[in-house]
């Protein structure tokens, strides 16, 4: 079965950092576009991050120089290394695998990100 | 930035009910327009790729329309499980974007 599972998620200060992992199952993440998705609380979706199957990649300007998106082969898995955390940063964070020319098709669960003191 | 408006925000609706949702872009985005449907606390879920492509999947009563810079999104009978918010998203260029959402609710 076809499956993302994030984690690491939690509550953060202001200024802090946190690394969110994204576990992939059924597919192989390297060979894909892989997507990071946020939602604030009562909000509509925000792109966040996108790494090319070549290993480039591209940020919204609101996170850029901030966060950085990154895969390990070995385990199959995303992840989005946050830095410099603001509470405008607090949202669901979604993994999703873009399949090219179709959009994103599969979805994890999504991990809460509180950036709050 | 390629701005991605949808109307209504809200739609109140019957079961049976056909439904139209639009998402109009800042410019010219071409076929390059993905629907998705979400379900509070849940994931989104794709439905139309490329303006009107179905997903697999997905009931045949949802389909997609237009290109360039209108396009829709119709449910031609509403289901009790179609009651969910719907985001139409552009993936023409970078920074990807969403519309702001339509809430569809039981009337």
């Amino acid at each position: 079965e076809v499956q993302l599972v994030e984690s690491g998620g939690g509550l953060v200060q202001p200024g802090g950092s946190l690394r969110l992992s994204c576990a992939a199952s059924g597919f192989t993440v390297s060979s894909n576009y892989m997507s990071w998705v946020r939602q604030a609380p009562g909000k509509g979706l925000e792109w966040v991050s996108l790494i090319y199957n070549d290993g480039k990649t591209l940020y919204a300007d609101s996170v850029k120089g901030r966060f950085t998106i990154s895969r390990d082969s070995s385990k199959n898995t995303l992840s989005l290394q946050m830095n410099s955390l603001r509470a405008e940063d607090t949202a669901v964070y979604y993994c999703a695998r873009v399949n090219w020319g179709r959009g994103m098709d599969v979805w994890g669960q999504g991990t809460t990100v509180t950036v709050s003191s | 930035d390629i701005q991605m408006t949808q109307s209504p925000s809200t739609l109140s609706a019957s079961v049976g009910d056909r439904v139209t949702i639009t998402c109009r872009a800042s410019q010219s985005i071409s076929s390059w327009l993905a629907w998705y449907q979400q379900k509070p606390g849940k994931a989104p879920k794709l439905l139309i790729y490329k303006a009107s492509s179905l997903e697999s999947g997905v009931p045949s009563r949802f389909s997609g329309s237009g290109s360039g810079t209108e396009f829709t999104l119709t449910i031609s009978s509403l289901q009790p499980d179609d009651f969910a918010t719907y985001y139409c998203q552009h993936y023409n260029s970078y920074p990807w974007t969403f519309g702001q959402g339509t809430k569809v609710e039981i009337k």
